[in-house]
């Protein structure tokens, strides 16, 4: 069993919708929790990070974390073309000197 | 800033030979290196951590002789693939992280695709 699950895709949606990327995980060990963009033929770029459970906002970007269920999301409200890309989550269980463990990705297609 | 570059971008080789990977930190000292391996519509797996001046530690499964990895300086590392076959074929991807810096302070350079006939 992979260590980190996510739904490969791919998504298409119209400009405008709302996006909901999910990842499920197993090690109880992590607690940190980031979501990386990846541009076709470009190295992933981090897009936020949360610590334990709850949510953050930026901008049209939420993330959220519910430990007791080893689930995490990444809302994109009002999306855009430009946000076409495949996101990958990516997790760790110590906030420093510790490994990263991503997901498979999943690659998001915003219609005009 | 945060800028990491590598080099080539792409490479074909033939199945024998060796093909090397620089990874250069621009604008940041990268006390740590990480080279991760993508293949198509797979995750990234990271296959190797280097600190500047010793020793690359390698993930199980990675033939250390087969990726040498250097990183000789706060801005260099380099990933040989020796005697590449097929297999090897892949997107490599290489991240720095400064002294210091967080377990998701990691700044990804742009990937090079290395195609081995």
């Amino acid at each position: 069993q992979k260590e980190v699950e996510q739904d490969p895709g791919p998504l298409s949606v119209p400009e405008g919708a709302i996006v909901s990327l999910n990842c499920t995980y197993s090690n109880s060990a992590f607690q940190y929790f980031m979501w990386y963009r990846q541009y076709s033929r470009k190295g992933p770029e981090l897009l936020m990070y949360t610590y334990s459970s709850g949510n953050k906002e930026d901008g049209r970007f939420t993330a959220q974390v519910d430990k007791s269920s080893k689930y995490i999301s990444l809302f994109i409200r009002d999306s855009q073309p430009s946000d076409s890309a495949t996101y990958l989550c990516a997790m760790s269980a110590l906030v420093s000197g510790s490994r990263l463990t991503f997901g498979e990705g999943t690659q998001l297609t915003v219609n005009p | 800033g945060a800028v990491v570059s590598q080099h080539p971008s792409w490479v074909i080789c033939k199945s024998g030979t060796s093909v090397k990977i620089e990874c250069r930190s621009l604008d940041f000292q990268a006390t740590t290196m990480f080279w991760y391996r993508q293949f198509p519509k797979q995750s990234l797996m990271l296959m190797a951590t280097s600190n500047e001046g010793s020793k690359a530690t390698y993930e199980q499964g990675v033939e250390k002789d087969k990726f040498l990895i250097n990183h000789a300086s706060l801005t260099l590392s380099t990933l040989t693939v020796t005697s590449a076959h097929p297999e090897d074929s892949s997107f490599y991807i290489c991240s720095g992280r400064k002294q210091g810096g967080l377990s998701y302070e990691q700044y990804f350079g742009p990937g090079t695709r290395l195609t081995v006939t």
